[in-house]
């Protein structure tokens, strides 16, 4: 049964480092890609960067100066780690398998991050 | 980047009826499009992909359509479950989603 869920800090002081990790169930990262994902309250979506099943990462534009995307294969586990956060940072954070056919067909509940001091 | 534009924003239908939401993508993106089903407090749904293909398990009354820039989603029959938000998203270059369509019942 394929199964993703996010795990770290509810709260985060303004410039801090944020740090999350995906933890998966039911599939093999050395064959899927994992993307992160976030939603500010009340609004849309938005990607911020995916860890190949190969390790190679893309991240977003607008967030690579800040963002790290890896991975533990052995322990089936992919981590978010970025900087330097802002109150405009506050969202719920998404991870989300690759289908391979297009789109993303599972995704974490999601943990919900505040950034504030 | 690729630019979506999602359409309407916001949407009131009766029970039974059929509705469309549209997504113009700012540039080709040759099919690279999946419509996703998100309820308050829950993680999004797929429900199409490859622009026209029902994920598993997806209820046949969803469906999408289009090509090059312009691409729908259609919901025939509407039922008290399907009201969510649906957003589109791109993957022909890296993943960009449209802002959303808040779907209500009239």
């Amino acid at each position: 049964q394929v199964q993703l869920k996010e795990s770290g800090p509810g709260l985060v002081q303004p410039s801090q480092t944020l740090s999350l990790t995906c933890t998966v169930a039911g599939f093999s990262l050395t064959s899927y890609n994992v993307h992160w994902v976030r939603q500010p309250p009340g609004k849309g979506l938005e990607w911020m960067g995916v860890i190949w099943n190969t390790g190679g990462t893309r991240y977003n534009s607008a967030l690579k100066s800040r963002l790290s995307i890896s991975k533990d294969t052995s322990k089936s586990q992919v981590f978010l780690k970025m900087n330097s956060l802002q109150t405009e940072d506050t969202a719920t954070y998404y991870c989300a398998r690759d289908s391979q056919l297009g789109g993303f067909d599972y995704w974490g509940q999601g943990v919900m991050v505040t950034v504030s001091s | 980047d690729i630019q979506m534009t999602q359409s309407p924003a916001s949407l009131s239908a009766s029970l039974g009826e059929t509705v469309t939401i549209e997504c113009r993508a700012s540039e080709d993106i040759y099919n690279g499009l999946a419509w996703y089903q998100q309820k308050p407090g829950k993680s999004p749904q797929l429900l199409i992909y490859n622009a026209n293909s029902l994920h598993t398990g997806v209820p046949s009354r969803f469906s999408g359509s289009g090509s090059g820039t312009q691409y729908s989603l259609k919901i025939n029959s509407l039922q008290s479950e399907d009201v969510a938000s649906y957003f589109c998203q791109q993957y022909y270059d890296y993943p960009t989603f449209g802002a959303g369509t808040k779907l209500e019942l009239k």
